[in-house]
């Protein structure tokens, strides 16, 4: 069964500080890897990770994938309060179920 | 550029009662739609997918129906509500990339 799990489930911090938050991942036939922001109601997308080794970056986020060690990191530097969030990992297999697997995601709370 | 609707934002209903949970995408054609929900500090765990008009796919077995009357409309939904079914329902669409969310349902079922 394909399965997506983040860690940690909870974190707290300052601003300024540095996050990483992780998301591995067994899935049969892996296609793409996904990261969304959880604020308040909508999921909104951050990135989507095809290929191992290749960095995308969004301003303070970056993300990157090993599709050899099957996981994923989230990176945030100089964390705001706005990065206050639930962040969820979701994996696509190329099924051709056209379906997503969510991990239950990271809580982070960052503290001004 | 496309939007998605999804209605009412806040539902309670007593247990027994029937539930109708609607979700529309506008700009864009035959999308694949999704239904997902969302327990309290859990991730999202999808309900129902259609890929078209009338094709619903479903993921777990549980009280809830999905349909797709229209191509870019669907309904979630229930005969009679468990206390089990009280939750944060998403609707979500995409093309071939990411998928697009609805601002969500909150259900609460006493």
């Amino acid at each position: 069964e394909d399965k997506v799990v983040q860690s940690p489930l909870s974190l707290v911090v300052h601003e300024g500080d540095t996050v990483t938050l992780n998301c591995s991942y067994e899935v049969t036939n892996f296609r793409s890897l996904l990261w969304y922001k959880q604020e308040k109601k909508a999921p909104t997308f951050l990135f989507m990770l095809t290929s191992s080794g290749i960095e995308k970056k969004s301003g303070r986020l970056s993300s990157i994938l090993d599709k050899k060690e099957l996981f994923s990191i989230l990176n945030i530097t100089a964390t705001q309060t706005g990065d206050s969030a639930v962040y969820l990992c979701a994996v696509e297999p190329s099924s051709g179920n056209n379906d997503m697997r969510f991990g239950a995601g990271t809580r982070l709370t960052v503290k001004p | 550029s496309q939007t998605i609707h999804q209605w009412p934002a806040t539902l309670v209903q007593p247990v027994g009662s029937p539930l109708s949970l609607e979700c529309t995408v506008e700009g864009t054609s035959n999308p694949n739609l999704y239904w997902y929900r969302q327990a309290a500090g859990r991730g999202l765990q999808l309900l129902f997918y259609s890929v078209g008009i009338g094709q619903i796919s479903s993921e777990v077995p549980q009280n809830l129906s999905a349909s797709r009357p229209q191509d870019r409309q669907f309904i979630l939904s229930s005969k009679k509500l468990l206390l089990s079914d009280s939750g944060f329902y998403l609707c979500a669409w995409r093309d071939t990339g990411e998928l697009f969310f609805g601002e969500g349902s909150r259900l609460t079922v006493l």
